[in-house]
């Protein structure tokens, strides 16, 4: 089990670009977290997934910001049009059905 | 609405000392409490988890206590060692699929 992969680990954008974050869950697990960490700040929770539904979307920012878990691939997380208030480290989690969760290594996204 | 705070916000400690960090939370409708590390630029690293029905959890030198009446939960470091060196994160989900709430963290720092 390779546990919850995250792609790409660093994302570099200019100002006005997509970024596609991408986050494979744990085998066995069909509930996916995004988490964001800005420089210098705590993790704040954005979104939560399973397959093919949004659970969770109280952290999301109204705009430009999307989440995607479908039947088949990765989660997606996209964010539409960046600024430069966007970069910060981008975590997902995976959670079986007893809890606990374990969190990918992070995509790292840089605006500049 | 759930909050956690951690004290100490940072800490210092010569090499072989035993330490606590504390994590404090607002509402005691857990359903568990994890202690996550995070190294500098990486990701987070699952140390414990309690469930609520538990009174702590031990692995190798880390002891984490739970107290939900009192809506707190320490994290014990026997023997440091410069390798503990990383930011201590504890975080709470309200259910078993809940998102799960961070606390600010504590950075320790272990002085060889």
């Amino acid at each position: 089990n390779a546990g919850v992969m995250q792609n790409p680990r660093h994302l570099v954008r200019r100002r006005g670009q997509e970024a596609r974050l991408r986050c494979s869950p744990m085998k066995g697990h069909s509930h996916v977290y995004w988490y964001r960490q800005l420089p210098e700040e705590g993790l704040k929770f954005m979104v939560y997934l399973q397959k093919e539904n949004i659970i969770d979307e109280s952290g999301m920012p109204k705009e430009r910001f999307s989440a995607e878990f479908p039947k088949e691939g990765p989660s997606i997380l996209r964010i539409q049009q960046v600024v430069r208030g966007d970069s910060a480290a981008y975590f997902c989690a995976s959670s079986p059905k007893l809890g606990g969760y374990t969190f990918g290594s992070g995509t790292r996204l840089t605006v500049v | 609405k759930q909050e956690v705070t951690q004290i100490p916000a940072a800490l210092s400690v010569p090499e072989g000392e035993n330490l606590v960090l504390n994590c404090s939370f607002t509402d005691s409708a857990i359903y568990n409490l994890q202690w996550f590390r995070q190294d500098p630029g990486k990701g987070l690293t699952s140390l414990l988890l309690i469930q609520s029905s538990q009174r702590e959890q031990t692995s190798g030198r880390l002891n984490a206590s739970l107290d939900k009446s009192s809506g707190r939960s320490t994290l014990y470091i026997a023997a440091s060692q410069p390798g503990d060196s990383a930011t201590y994160l504890c975080a709470v989900p309200k259910t078993s699929y809940d998102k799960v709430i961070f606390g600010p963290g504590t950075s320790l720092s272990v002085i060889p």
